[in-house]
């Protein structure tokens, strides 16, 4: 199946330092998705980008699907921003997502 | 903002018990997902469903799983007799276009 390789793996900033978290891909995607899991486990979507670059606050994403890759850029940190970013894609001919292992990311005031 | 709900948050079993986990989509979707993430790893795909039938499962989804939308709004899963090694968290996720939208999560803790 198709490979999701995420880095860092660990991140650790200071608050108000920007990152940019990475995540490759190794074959064709049709959908990928952003997400933060909280300290609670939940799973929170931050954006659907196939392709291109989105928006959202301090937040934003760019995806070169011809390249297989994705950024996730956070911008001015918040210790709230501190938690998990998973990366996951659609494979052609699949409906279901598969996830990167992740970059834990600790905010520290 | 409608979202997919998840019950209970926590379950506690014993080994070789039946434990069903239940989830409630958004209600225009079309599509539903099972995925677990075991303790400190990434999230696994188990199952997806459409049109009332299972459309892919992975090699996780053995014959001890099973799904089932049981009315027009519930999502459930099903372990018939879990296993120590089936401790993990498990998401319900639905989607009607692209996008995957998923629940909170139920913790499951075998013992």
């Amino acid at each position: 199946g198709i490979q999701v390789e995420q880095s860092p793996p660990d991140l650790i900033l200071q608050e108000g330092a920007n990152s940019t978290l990475r995540c490759n891909f190794s074959d064709s995607v049709n959908n990928l998705q952003w997400f933060h899991q909280n300290p609670w486990g939940q799973l929170i979507n931050l954006f659907y980008i196939p392709s291109g670059t989105k928006q959202n606050g301090r937040l934003s994403a760019t995806t070169v699907a011809t390249e297989r890759y994705s950024l996730l850029y956070i911008s001015s940190s918040q210790t709230t921003d501190s938690g998990v970013y998973f990366c996951a894609v659609v494979d052609d001919g699949a409906n279901n997502l598969f996830f990167g292992t992740g970059t834990r990311l600790t905010v520290i005031p | 903002e409608p979202e997919v709900t998840q019950t209970p948050s926590h379950q506690v079993t014993q080994m070789g018990q039946e434990v069903i986990l239940r989830c409630v989509p958004i209600s225009n979707h079309l599509y539903f997902y099972w995925y677990r993430q075991i303790l400190g790893q990434k999230v696994e795909f188990l199952v997806s469903f459409y049109n009332n039938e299972i459309s892919e499962k992975s090699e996780i989804f053995d014959d001890q799983f099973s799904v089932e939308r049981p009315d027009g709004s519930n999502f459930t899963l099903k372990i018939r007799s879990t296993k120590l090694e089936d401790s993990a968290m498990y998401f319900c996720a639905s989607r009607t276009a692209n996008e995957q939208f998923f629940g909170p999560g139920t913790r499951l803790t075998v013992l």
